[in-house]
């Protein structure tokens, strides 16, 4: 069975610090994959998505760059954060077919 | 632009109401309406709704799309304790690699008291 990872669960950093945030898909290959960003109160808003490795699609301009070194690892960074950053990140993929949605269990980041 | 709202924003009801949460949608190129339950982590997916008038069921959770007037409704039955969350509905949009490109609203949080 397929099985998406994602850490650190938690993660309070101060502001200008680096992050980096790691998401491995276990049990498949060759996996579309996602970061989402959930602001409090907010929906989710997509960040990045990449369908191969080295292949990085941002969907919106911010302080954040997003990484696929190997074919089921995606790794979101910054080389200095802002307190704006705050918020639940989750990592996606969209599963056998692609037609549904299935997320991590999210770091909850704390720029303070 | 996409664009996803959901109605209420907010609802507090007691273990054995029905409710009805509501979805609209502006989707280019639309290919399916997806619901989601949020309670402190990771959404966990509830249904995906492609087809007018087909509702979808899972124990007391049932779902609808209309396509003709871009909306959709979660009804929850007999509501429990567990299932206070924040519901999520996205939409899909159709073509390539685009898959994963959903379009969430901004959720329903929904409190059910004992």
């Amino acid at each position: 069975s397929q099985t998406i990872h994602q850490w650190p669960a938690t993660l309070v950093q101060p502001v200008g610090s680096p992050l980096s945030l790691e998401c491995t898909v276990e049990g498949t290959s060759n996996p579309n994959l996602y970061w989402y960003r959930q602001a409090a109160g907010r929906g989710l808003q997509l960040l990045f998505y990449s369908v191969g490795i080295g292949q990085i699609s941002s969907e919106v301009p911010q302080n954040l760059s997003a990484s696929r070194p190997q074919d089921r690892q995606f790794i979101l960074s910054s080389k200095k954060l802002l307190l704006s950053d705050s918020g639940f990140y989750l990592c996606a993929w969209d599963g056998i077919g692609g037609e549904k949605l299935f997320f991590g269990s999210g770091t909850q980041l704390s720029v303070l | 632009e996409d664009k996803v709202v959901q109605s209420p924003l907010s609802l507090v009801v007691h273990e054995g109401d029905t409710v009805t949460l509501n979805c609209s949608y502006e989707v280019t190129n639309f290919r399916s309406l997806l619901w989601y339950k949020q309670e402190k982590k990771a959404p966990t997916f509830l249904f995906m709704l492609t087809s007018s008038g087909i509702e979808k069921k899972s124990g007391r959770l049932s779902s609808i799309l209309d396509k003709k007037e871009l909306f959709s409704i979660l009804n929850i039955t007999a509501t429990q304790t567990g299932d206070s969350a924040v519901y999520l509905c996205a939409g899909r949009p159709s073509g390539g690699t685009s898959y994963g490109k959903l379009t969430f609203g901004q959720g329903t949080i929904l409190t059910v008291h004992p």
